[in-house]
């Protein structure tokens, strides 16, 4: 079964600065989904960025990025010139595709990251 | 505004009483999902529907029952439940195409509390 563990319960960063929150994960399979999610004060989950495994490049999604190291099997969010928006909980997810058996429909989640943004 | 909207957003509710939870996707997706997320624990897969018919069920005990009339629209009928079942819970949709993990989007969230 699939582990994601992000061993950061809570970030501070100051505003216009720029934050990272690590995210680890344990599989067996080589294709495979990551996503990063936002869980403001309002609770609705939202997405912030999409990785798939078998692509090399990192995504980006204006000021959020990742540093995706498949062998590592490490998957970290950089929030660049943070805003006072983006305080909330982070939640880092793993998915698999749907050809490789067991729960493919699953998110697995980790425990979360709370961030918060000095002003 | 979500694609995903779930009502009613908080409901409060004693353990003999039967209550719906109510959620509508707009993003023409073919799979539905009720997760839940309690205090200090991951979310948690409740059920799962694909084209309507149930795919997934995580050993959920039965005084929870879903529903899929259609593609759009997902149910969560609650009865007798327990006040550890208090917590939010969240629907989620996703277009489910081959082999593609697709991105799985959310709705608010419903905040149940049972008394």
């Amino acid at each position: 079964a699939q582990t994601v563990t992000q061993s950061q319960p809570e970030m501070s960063v100051q505003e216009a600065e720029t934050v990272t929150l690590s995210c680890t994960y344990d599989t067996s399979e080589s294709d495979y989904y990551l996503f990063w999610y936002k869980q403001p004060p309002s609770r609705q989950m939202i997405l912030v960025i999409r990785q798939e495994a078998y692509k090399q490049q990192n995504a980006t999604e204006n000021r959020f990025s990742v540093n995706f190291q498949k062998a590592a099997k490490s998957f970290s969010l950089k929030i660049s010139d943070s805003q006072l928006g983006d305080a909330a909980m982070y939640f880092c997810a793993y998915r698999s595709p749907h050809h490789s058996g067991g729960s493919n429909y699953k998110l697995t989640f980790g425990k979360g990251t709370l961030l918060t943004v000095n002003p | 505004e979500t694609g995903v909207t779930q009502t009613p957003r908080h409901l409060v509710m004693g353990m003999t009483n039967k209550k719906s939870l109510k959620c509508e996707q707009h993003l023409g997706h073919n799979a539905m999902y009720w997760y839940k997320q309690s205090a200090k624990k991951p979310l948690e897969l409740m059920f799962v529907y694909s084209l309507e018919e149930r795919v997934e069920n995580n050993s959920v005990p039965s005084r929870f029952s879903p529903e899929c009339p259609n593609s759009s629209h997902l149910f969560l009928h609650l009865h007798t439940l327990q006040p550890e079942d208090s917590a939010l819970y969240l629907c989620a949709s996703s277009q489910e195409e081959g082999s593609v993990g697709n991105t799985i989007y959310f709705g608010e969230g419903s905040w149940l509390t049972v008394v």
